[in-house]
């Protein structure tokens, strides 16, 4: 089945990067945007960004131009989202999450998450 | 930016009962909207895709009416495992930007 599944739960300090992966199964890799989306404890779904697997374009929301870095490895069928200069405010569960279509307004599936722990 | 503002904030019923939230956008997204559902602990799961698209597996008393910029998620009859928080989502196709609504918490009354 179509499936994202991430990497564990990190702890870091602030001022430090975290890079979380996210490794596709189930479809051909390249086919769909990967897309970033953070929710800290308690509130809402936040969008960092998208790629594209197959040409590596990428686009960030706003709020995190200049901090946040998405990568891919398409041999391991594998996104990569690289968030730097941490800080507490950044502690979230980040979710990769797939475009249900090439031009679908939606996300499906859903990896399972990654906690971020931003503390000293 | 394009915002998504989700109403009411907090929706109590009971089981059986119908539920009707509704997202309203800044301007136009034209059919451009998807719905999800998340569970405490849980990834959002997508129920609604392209306003009115029911996703794989979502049951038929879920579902997604509207255009341009008011949306409405309907669940024809509660149940148990319906209770959760609900979020619309928007996309914008320039610059390419996704925006969530800050969610509606459906509550057993």
């Amino acid at each position: 089945q179509v499936q994202l599944v991430q990497s564990g739960a990190e702890v870091k300090k602030p001022g430090a990067s975290v890079k979380v992966s996210c490794k596709a199964s189930g479809y051909i890799f390249t086919t769909y945007d990967i897309n970033w989306v953070r929710q800290a404890t308690g509130q809402g779904l936040e969008w960092m960004g998208w790629m594209n697997p197959n040409s590596g374009n990428t686009g960030y929301g706003q709020k995190f131009q200049g901090r946040v870095t998405f990568t891919r490895n398409t041999s391991i069928s594998t996104a990569y989202m690289e968030l730097s200069s941490l800080r507490s405010e950044d502690t979230a569960v980040y979710y990769c999450a797939r475009r249900i279509t090439i031009f679908g307004v939606g996300f499906d599936p859903w990896g399972q998450g990654t906690l971020v722990t931003v503390s000293s | 930016e394009i915002v998504l503002t989700q109403s009411p904030a907090t929706l109590s019923l009971s089981p059986g009962e119908r539920a009707t939230l509704s997202c309203r956008a800044s301007q136009s997204v034209s059919s451009s909207l998807a719905w999800y559902q998340q569970k405490a602990g849980q990834a959002p799961r997508l129920l609604i895709y392209d306003a009115s698209t029911r996703a794989t597996g979502i049951p038929a008393r879920f579902s997604g009416s509207g255009s341009g910029t008011d949306f409405t998620l309907t669940i024809s009859s509660l149940e148990p495992e319906d209770f959760a928080v609900y979020y619309c989502q928007q996309r914008s196709n320039w610059p390419p930007t996704w925006t969530f609504g800050q969610g509606t918490k459906v509550e057993i009354k």
